[in-house]
């Protein structure tokens, strides 16, 4: 099984700042089957990014995911208020789904 | 607009066996994709439980497969999950999904989700 850990834990930030969060996985993980998750309090997560570095329709293009093999990151190029929440990455391989432990964003 | 709602009781007895339906409107589950489960202990991170195909083919999360049954009812255009011999530790909000992309390789549209609290 593939294990993603997810860093920093915390990410404290004022809006308009630049947020880099990372996914690092313990082995390599296809960029296909990479993805990001938003979620804020009493809500179910909100797919933000898919293959890495995809975005659904409706995702504004602030979201940036990147990366390959076994260091992905997702970045907020200008933290807005209603950004602030827990992000999740995902892989899937061998027909199983995996998510990291995820980055809480704050506010500063 | 493919939207997922479940349903299930909020209350399980330990040992006892968690039963939840995911009913899906906006599409028709046996046209295509992956149809799938996850779970939040409160406070905590997520945890795949598991995914079943159009076609019936089942995938579940291996630390969960010797309990977990989801299975299809393509006349109600429901999915549904059952987690057996349940403890305190299976006190969650469970969330259904739709699983998207090569494989049901992520999970593009979501249930509200259900708590489900595990007490005697």
């Amino acid at each position: 099984e593939i294990v993603l850990t997810q860093s920093p834990g915390t990410l404290s930030l004022s809006p308009g700042e630049r947020a880099t969060l990372s996914c690092r996985a313990s082995r390599s993980v296809s960029t296909s089957y990479l993805a990001w998750y938003q979620q804020k309090p009493g809500q179910a997560p909100r797919l933000l990014i898919y293959g890495a570095s995809m975005r659904p329709t409706g995702i504004p293009d602030r979201f940036r995911g990147s990366g390959s093999e076994t260091d992905f990151t997702l970045t907020i190029s200008r933290v807005e208020p209603e950004d602030f929440a827990v992000y999740y990455c995902q892989q899937y391989g061998s027909s199983s789904l995996t998510f990291g432990g995820g980055t809480k964003v704050e506010i500063k | 607009q493919v939207q997922l709602q479940e349903s299930g009781p909020g209350l399980v007895k330990p040992s006892e066996t968690l039963s939840l339906t995911c009913t899906v409107s906006g599409y028709d589950v046996s046209s295509g994709y992956h149809w799938g489960w996850v779970r939040q202990p409160p406070g905590k991170g997520l945890e795949w439980i598991g995914n079943i195909y159009y076609r019936g083919n089942t995938y579940y999360n291996p630390s969960l497969t010797s309990r977990v049954t989801i299975s299809l009812d393509t006349s109600k255009n429901r999915f549904s999950l059952r987690l057996t011999s349940v403890t305190a530790a299976d006190t969650a909000v469970y969330y259904c999904a739709r699983a998207q992309g090569s494989s049901g390789s992520y999970l593009g549209y979501w249930g509200q989700g259900t708590l489900v609290t595990v007490s005697s």
